[in-house]
């Protein structure tokens, strides 16, 4: 399994960004997929997810509203669209691959690609 | 959305110690649980998930347990690899959500 997100970079508050995801190595429709964030020095905080077979999105308060979560399945990619991002957005943004078709536990992560919110 | 609490917020331990953290949800999750492993630098590793199942490829000296609203993650005999941060998830209720954490260091 291998889960390699892109996408990260310097933003002015306001702005928009959208994070790229690309897995391999397991049958990608099968399961589902999630975006977890880390702010500097802080914990684990989960963001978005979607269930695999087209299943349903679901999004944390945080974010509902500004963050869409999308799959391409013919590209086994997720993307994370992210609009009016605040500066408590900042922190490292990690694609993960859940055990299940459904949400659940994150089973598989990529290393995280870096996202600032910043004047 | 459901808060989890882990105690303690961090510990120091030595090497061969048996340690213990506990994770509380403010409502039922079942066994709907997962706890998770990081350290500096890295991204997350699952452990375990289903409150007691052992993810493939972790040493059988991480166990959980626990139902309801109670849970526990054991370390039988401490390794000088397990210093880390460790955080247990909810995914009973959506959205699914994490503790704060409990940072194992060297005593």
């Amino acid at each position: 399994v291998q889960i390699l997100e892109s996408g990260g970079a310097l933003v002015q508050p306001g702005g928009s960004l959208r994070l790229s995801c690309a897995a391999s190595g397991f049958p990608f429709n099968n399961h589902a997929m999630t975006w977890v964030r880390q702010a500097p020095g802080k914990g684990l905080e989960w963001v978005a997810g979607m269930s695999g077979r087209g299943g349903g999105t679901y999004y944390a308060d945080s974010v509902k509203g500004r963050f869409t979560i999308s799959r391409d399945t013919s590209m086994n990619t997720v993307f994370l669209q992210m609009d009016s991002l605040r500066a408590e957005d900042t922190g490292i943004y990690y694609c993960a691959k859940d055990g299940t078709l459904h949400i659940t536990f994150p089973e598989n992560w990529g290393q995280g690609t870096l996202v600032t919110v910043s004047a | 959305a459901i808060r989890m609490t882990q105690s303690p917020s961090s510990l120091s331990a030595s090497t061969g110690d048996r340690v213990t953290i506990t994770c509380r949800a403010s409502q039922t999750i079942t066994s709907y649980l997962a706890w998770f492993q990081q350290k500096p630098g890295e991204a997350p590793r699952l452990l375990i998930y289903a409150a007691s199942a052992l993810q493939s490829g972790v040493p059988s000296r991480f166990s959980g347990s626990g139902s309801g609203t109670d849970f526990t993650l054991t370390i039988s005999s401490l390794q000088s690899e397990d210093f880390a941060t460790y955080y247990c998830q909810q995914y009973y209720h959506y959205p699914p959500t994490f503790g704060q954490g409990t940072k194992v260091e060297i005593k």
